[in-house]
This record gives structure tokens, sequence and C-alpha cells, in this order.
């Protein structure tokens, strides 16, 4: 399993961008890049992946080192809803998906 | 709404009970997964199903036992071998076809106390 290193918290104002940063330097040519965000007491929910190529969806925005060792995911602009851990995830492309969860980066978002 | 559910939000257990913790889906997912989360720790794996009638030990499977006798259903059995229960249970599944690039998608969870 690749491992992650990840800042143990950060902290934004309501309605700035927040950049979280992730690494991953073990991470193998194949491997996919995952993010999930977990709120308090609630299960884990998916936010963004991607493999080579920065990615967007409504949720966030996923930029990715061109050498893969290090990703970013990009909150465009923080909600107090966005107050959560965040996990960075590499996901080996085999048959078999197994998610390892680090403990991840708590974000706190001051109105 | 499709989705999965766990029950019961909360489950108490006596020393040496077993007890068993509901996951159902109705995603029609191949693949389920069963997880542990302890206090200010990530997730751990502790059993995942690929298809019905088969599953397959994760790294902390030792006191649990499962069962898939269903697509839908995913039933954790936490037994009296399991000395450190008290946990945060989370359930999840996923449709089973492009592993890597996969959403799993997740339970509420079961919080398991030990009286």
């Amino acid at each position: 399993d690749a491992k992650t290193t990840q800042p143990n918290s950060m902290e934004s104002n309501e309605e700035e961008p927040v950049h979280l940063p992730c690494n991953h330097s073990t991470i193998s040519g194949t491997d996919y890049i995952h993010w999930y965000r977990q709120l308090p007491s609630q299960g884990p929910e998916y936010v963004i992946h991607g493999l080579t190529s920065n990615v967007n969806n409504r949720m966030a925005s996923l930029a990715i080192a061109e050498d893969r060792k290090s990703s970013t995911l990009i909150l465009h602009r923080a909600t107090l809803r966005d107050a959560a851990v965040y996990y960075c995830i590499p996901v080996v492309n085999t048959g078999f998906q197994k998610l390892v969860f680090g403990t991840g980066t708590r974000l706190l978002v001051s109105p | 709404d499709g989705g999965i559910t766990q029950s019961p939000k909360y489950l108490f257990r006596k020393e040496g009970q077993n007890v068993t913790l509901s996951c159902e889906q109705n995603l029609n997912h191949d693949a389920m997964y069963w997880y542990r989360q302890d206090p200010g720790q990530g997730l751990r794996l502790i059993y995942y199903s690929q298809i019905v009638n088969d599953f397959q030990k994760g790294d902390i499977a030792e006191g649990y036992s499962v069962s898939r006798e269903k697509k839908e259903s995913f039933p954790l059995t936490v037994t009296s071998a399991q000395k450190n229960p008290t946990a945060f249970y989370l359930c999840a599944s996923r449709a089973g076809r492009l592993a890597a690039q996969e959403t799993q998608y997740f339970g509420p969870g079961t919080r398991l106390l030990v009286l």
C-alpha cells in the first residue's frame, strides 16, 4: 500500500478557497488517487479521483503533480458544511479495490 | 432513494455476547465492505465480499464473521472473541466492475458500545 502524508489540520474562512495537500511519493504508475471526506459521526463520502490529469467536479478540483508524488484537493469556496476530515487514498489498479485510510486532514471552517 | 442502510445506529454488547450489525444496499452493487473506526483514527478493513457467497478477510478480521447470502445484504457478527469491540462500524459498497476508478458508497454507521 502506498503511504500518504497529510497535514493533521487546516483552517479556512468561509467563502475562501482551500488547498489540501497530500504527499504520496511511493505511489505506483497505475494507482488512482481518491479523495474522501468524513463529516462528524457520519460515514465517509467520495469527493473526487484522478490518475494523471487534473480533474474537476461539482464538489472540488484535484490537481496532480506531474511526477504524481503529490496531489492537492481544491475547494473553490469553502462553506461551513465543508468542515470535515479529508482523506487522500491511492488505490491500486487491480480487480479488488481496497481503501486504506490514514488519519487525514481535519478542515476547520470559520464564518 | 438508492443507498446503504445500517442498523441499529447504536448497539450495546454485554461481555461474552455475540452481536450482529445489519448492512443493506439497494444499489445493485456486487462488492461490499465492512470497516472499523476507532476515535481519531482512519478506517480499517474487517471483511469484504466481491460477489454473493464469497467473502475475504481484511486487515483486522479476528473476532468477526460475515455472510453474503444475498446480493443486497452483508451482515457482520462481532463475536465474544473480539476483546475490544467498542468502535464505529461502517459498511460500504461499490459496483464491482472498474475497481480502481469506482466510488465506494458508505452507510451511516453503527456505534457499538460494551456494557
